[in-house]
């Protein structure tokens, strides 16, 4: 059974560096794209990006000159980092996986638990 | 960007009663080369992450109830829960993966009446 299980800071100062990570257990970590999605409190959700084993990355616009993913396949990980925070970005972020296949790694069957992320002086 | 829109924003059904919800694309995700629609359907219970339903507009994910449908094409499509159930409260959105970047409607709530 596949599970992602993710971590990082939940408190973060505006300018600051969000930097979360999410570990794949179980099942193939490569023949799929990762990806990382967020949602403020209360509100809707937003694609930021997604990667596949070999660190080909595409990005949401809006966020692409502050993001940045990255993958290490020795410990079937990926990251997720994000500069230069502001109140703006304080959501649950979550990492997810889609399924195999370049056609449907857009279809994000496997989510992790979500991170509270808040940016606040 | 795609943008999806969904409505209602919320609906109250009675149990075992039907609920619609609707989504309209800004533009088409249907391509006609692999003859597919991409377009996902996601229920989000509180404090969750979003579970997926539906892929391909019709196609149910392993596990999921029957009495959830997909249908539509082109830059309207609908998911329909055949007699709701109470664990069936939830948020849904759909999402389209037919371009970057992936876009996702506002959310519609179903409640029970």
């Amino acid at each position: 059974q596949v599970q992602l299980q993710q971590w990082g800071a939940g408190l973060l100062k505006p300018s600051e560096t969000l930097s979360l990570t999410c570990a794949v257990y179980g099942g193939s970590f490569t023949n799929y794209y990762w990806s990382w999605i967020r949602q403020p409190p209360g509100k809707g959700l937003e694609w930021i990006g997604e990667i596949n084993h070999s660190g080909s990355t595409t990005y949401n616009p809006s966020l692409k000159s502050r993001v940045t993913i990255s993958v290490d396949t020795s410990k079937n990980q990926f990251s997720l980092k994000l500069s230069s925070v502001t109140a703006a970005d304080t959501a649950v972020y979550y990492c997810a996986r889609g399924l195999s296949g370049t056609m449907v790694r857009g279809v994000m069957n496997y989510w992790g638990q979500g991170t509270l992320v808040t940016v606040s002086s | 960007d795609i943008v999806m829109t969904q409505s209602p924003d919320s609906l109250a059904v009675s149990l075992g009663e039907r609920a619609t919800i609707n989504c309209k694309c800004s533009q088409s995700v249907f391509n006609s080369s692999k003859n597919k629609n991409y377009l996902n359907w996601y229920q989000q219970k509180a404090g969750q992450p979003p579970k997926l339903l539906i892929f391909w507009a019709s196609t149910r994910e392993s596990g999921v109830p029957d009495r959830f449908t997909g249908s539509g094409s082109g830059t309207d499509f609908t998911l329909t829960i055949s007699s709701l159930q109470a664990e069936d409260v939830a948020v849904y959105y759909c999402q389209q993966y037919y371009t970057t970047p992936r876009t996702f409607g506002q959310g519609t709530k179903v409640e029970i009446k």
